[in-house]
Formats: structure tokens, sequence, C-alpha cells
């Protein structure tokens, strides 16, 4: 089964509006953190947003902003106010137990492209 | 702030030769990830290292070798490179104080012909 499932292929979005890309995850951990990642067709992959599941708050980042609804195991990502330069693939990713080296399993992204 | 250097940026090799990348963690960063990205795909996890000793392995080929050194910097060295190399390698780093932010170099984009 899909440890992260990103049902968004692609998405549009008008200049200044927001938009929310949508991950699901799978997993029995009780310690587990949801990251995203922007990956801009240079290639390098950004850090955005970090939720533990143990936050009981969204987590934010200036523009950016975790949805995290632990209930239905979603973690999505808000963008508000999208520039321009949002314009690149979106990456949900997940690290499963307390284990600092413990991996990220990925899913398979959604592009995004913002329009004038 | 110091961010995780990866060289080289890119590298271009022939079939059947061997080549090695770089990963230079962000200092304080004990722990270094290396991960696969083919084109139009997500990061595929391949080998992890924690204060020098490997942590955790992926589906790395036997072909390619991994180690962190005393300065925690790391090298993968793969050989018989075949044409499915192709890929972007990324390292990432981590600390063990904060394991939340993990933060990726700018990857290695290795061609083979």
């Amino acid at each position: 089964a899909q440890k992260i499932t990103q049902t968004q292929p692609g998405m549009f979005v008008q200049e200044k509006e927001a938009v929310t890309l949508d991950c699901t995850y799978d997993t029995s951990d009780q310690s587990y953190g949801l990251f995203w990642y922007k990956q801009p067709s240079s290639g390098e992959m950004i850090f955005l947003i970090y939720q533990g599941s143990y936050d009981e708050q969204n987590a934010t980042e200036g523009r950016y902003s975790l949805n995290f609804q632990k209930a239905r195991k979603s973690a999505n990502l808000v963008i508000s106010a999208s520039q321009l330069g949002d314009s690149a693939m979106y990456f949900c990713a997940m690290r499963e137990g307390a284990g600092t080296a413990s991996k990220l399993t990925f899913g398979t992204g959604t592009r995004l492209q913002v329009t004038l | 702030a110091a961010g995780v250097i990866q060289s080289p940026r890119h590298l271009i090799k022939e079939k059947r030769e061997t080549a090695t990348l770089k990963c230079y963690p962000i200092p304080r960063h004990d722990t270094v990830y290396w991960y696969q990205q083919g084109p139009g795909q997500d990061p595929q996890f391949l080998i992890s290292f924690y204060e020098k000793m490997q942590s955790d392995k992926g589906s790395i080929p036997d072909r390619f070798s991994a180690q962190q050194f005393s300065d925690y910097h790391s090298e993968l060295n793969m050989s018989s490179l075949e044409l499915g190399d192709s890929a972007l390698y990324f390292c990432a780093s981590s600390t063990g104080e904060d394991g939340e932010k993990l933060f990726f170099g700018s990857g290695t984009q290795l061609s083979v012909l």
C-alpha cells in the first residue's frame, strides 16, 4: 500500500489566490513526521514545512500552512497569496518512527502552475 | 545559513565507468541520507548514515556503496554504471537533536551515455 498519496498530478491557481495541495498518509506508528518540499524546474529540493504527529497546532511558515487532520490521516499544504515563483513540483513526505535517522518516503508529487 | 553541499553538480559518464558523488552536510548535522530521483519520478531512498555508521538501507544496487567519514561528509560510489543509473542524486542531512529539520542539497545530475 502507498504510504503517501498525492491524488492531484497537476493543479492550476491564479496569482494571489490560495491553493490547497492534498496529501494523505498511511502508518501504524504513533510517532511520525510529515514534510512538504518544493522542487522547481532547476531541480533542487526545498524544505517548506514540517508537522510532527504529536504537534497540536497546525504548522505555519510564512505563506505556507499545513492542514493536519490526524484522524483522517491527511496533511494538506495550503499556499496563500500564490506567486508566479510558486510554480513547481510539490512533494509530501513522511518519516515514520521516533528514530532521527529514519528515512523519508515521498508521494508522487503535485505539479502546481500559477497563472496571471 | 550553510546548506548541504553536493559535488559535482553535473556528471557525465559512459556505461561501465565509475562515479563518486560527494556530500557535505550542514554543520553539526550527524545524519546523512542519499536519494535517487529518476526523470518524472519521486525520490527513492538509497541509504543513510548516523554518526558514521550505516543506519538504514533502501533500494541501493549492489554496484553502489557509500560511507560517512569522520568529518561527517559522505560519498556515494557507483561502479559498472548503467544507462538506468541516469538520475538526480540527492543528499540530505539532519541532526539528532532536531530530527524534523531534514534539508536536501541541490543534487548531482548524473547522465550515463
